[in-house]
């Protein structure tokens, strides 16, 4: 069965440092997501990306926040400067071109990012 | 975005049939209901998806009454497997707004 993967699984850095997140979306997929969840709470929507450009963005999804396809296959997010408070699980999501309202995105298994 | 309800934790022997009821009062009509489950660690898996009356696939069956206020996800027969976190969406768009779920505990 296809996934999502990403990578890597956890990445640790220094607070002010960039980081890049990594997702491979299922092949024929054409809208890909960003999701966050710190710990012990609620899954955040940050954004949504269709044909080579963000399609929606949250608030939390400001200036230090970007994404990028750089080629066919990866969907990456990159944080500028992190901050201690963007220390959480970030994940990948993807979902297929179906019609109508059917939405089922398959997210993959996380990035845990850890800010020190 | 309409708002959602529904418990924050219920327990479950194994075995017997669990219904997770979410309200939902501020639907709109082109919103539909979909539910998510989340292991621990883990990405949410879509479960199931409805726009009124009943949805049943291989996993679980999804009641919504006609006035679509509310749903209930119900999981037949659940193992010690499906201790998880139990989300409830309602969304007109294709980007998901995650509540905080219901925590199920499945008791041996």
């Amino acid at each position: 069965e296809p996934e999502v993967t990403q990578t890597p699984s956890h990445q640790v850095t220094q607070m002010g440092q960039e980081v890049i997140l990594r997702c491979v979306p299922i092949s024929n997929h054409l809208y890909f997501y960003w999701y966050r969840q710190i710990l012990g709470q609620k899954v955040e929507f940050l954004v949504s990306f269709y044909n080579n450009e963000i399609s929606e963005k949250s608030e939390i999804f400001d200036d230090q926040f970007s994404v990028e396809r750089p080629d066919g296959s990866n969907f990456t997010l990159k944080i500028r400067s992190t901050k201690l408070e963007d220390s959480a699980m970030y994940f990948c999501a993807s979902r297929g071109n179906g019609a109508g309202w059917r939405n089922e995105q398959f997210f993959g298994p996380g990035t845990r990012l850890t800010v020190l | 975005l309409a708002k959602t309800t529904q418990p924050i934790s219920m327990d479950s022997y194994e075995g017997q049939e669990v219904n997770i009821t979410c309200s939902h009062n501020n639907i709109a009509t082109n919103d539909y209901i979909t539910w998510y489950q989340q292991f621990p660690s883990q990405g949410p898996r879509f479960i199931i998806q409805g726009y009124k009356t009943k949805v049943t696939n291989e996993v679980a069956s999804l009641f919504i009454p006609a006035d679509r206020k509310s749903s209930t996800l119900s999981l037949p027969r659940v193992s010690l497997s499906d201790t998880a976190v139990y989300y409830c969406l309602v969304t007109g768009s294709n980007n998901l707004f995650f509540g905080t779920g219901t925590r199920l505990t499945v008791i041996p």
